[in-house]
């Protein structure tokens, strides 16, 4: 059965802190990994990854994947109160199968 | 505007109704996807539509209807609503298969069934 596990399920930190995400999954037919932020509507995409050890950024978050272990994490460096959210990973395999998600919450 | 549009927004319905929920895109995006959101499942995908008139089922399709008569509208229909499909709906588009994984959400609509 495919799974996506998302780590941890919810975070506290201050502003200017540096966090760490994690996505660890096993599914059949991967084809790439998403993550999403998701504020208090609609999720938005941030990256799409499909290959290993090629990291991608976007201002202040960078993601990486590693396909031989199965996990992905999202970085987000000097944190700000707007990053407050809940990240979602998303494999694509057959369709989009979705974790849990993190809930972020940054104190100012 | 350009983007996709959900309606209604809010709705409470009563068990054993029907309900349509309504998503519209103006990307021209060929996949179109319906997906409910709860605590402690995440995203589960219930249909998608790879082009007009060509459907399949998700992860959760039962309860569900959907059409794709236009490319722009994706409806989905809850032919005789029940307390467990009490939930947020989002619908989402994308482009073609090989990126179809990068979706674009609307802004949901959230249904209570009573």
């Amino acid at each position: 059965e495919d799974k996506v596990v998302q780590s941890p399920l919810s975070l506290v930190v201050h502003e200017g802190d540096t966090v760490t995400l994690n996505c660890s999954y096993e599914v059949t037919n991967f084809r790439s990994l998403l993550w999403y932020k998701q504020e208090k509507k609609a999720p938005t995409f941030l990256f799409m990854l499909t290959s290993s050890g090629i990291e991608k950024k976007s201002g202040r978050l960078s993601s990486i994947l590693d396909k031989k272990e199965l996990f992905s994490i999202l970085n987000i460096t000097a944190t700000q109160t707007g990053d407050s959210a809940i990240y979602l990973c998303a494999i694509g395999a057959n369709n989009l199968f979705f974790g849990t998600g993190t809930r972020l919450t940054v104190i100012p | 505007d350009a983007g996709i549009t959900q309606s209604p927004r809010y709705k409470i319905t009563e068990t054993g109704r029907q309900v349509t929920l309504m998503c519209h895109q103006t990307w021209s995006h060929s996949y179109m996807f319906w997906y409910r959101q709860d605590l402690g499942h995440g995203l589960r995908l219930i249909y998608y539509s790879a082009a007009a008139d060509i459907t399949d089922k998700g992860e959760v399709p039962d309860g569900y209807v959907v059409s794709r008569s236009k490319t722009e509208n994706f409806p989905l229909t809850l032919e005789s609503a029940t307390r467990s499909q009490t939930s947020v709906y989002f619908c989402a588009s994308g482009l073609d298969r090989g990126r179809s994984y990068e979706q674009y959400f609307g802004p949901g609509t959230r249904l209570t069934v009573t």
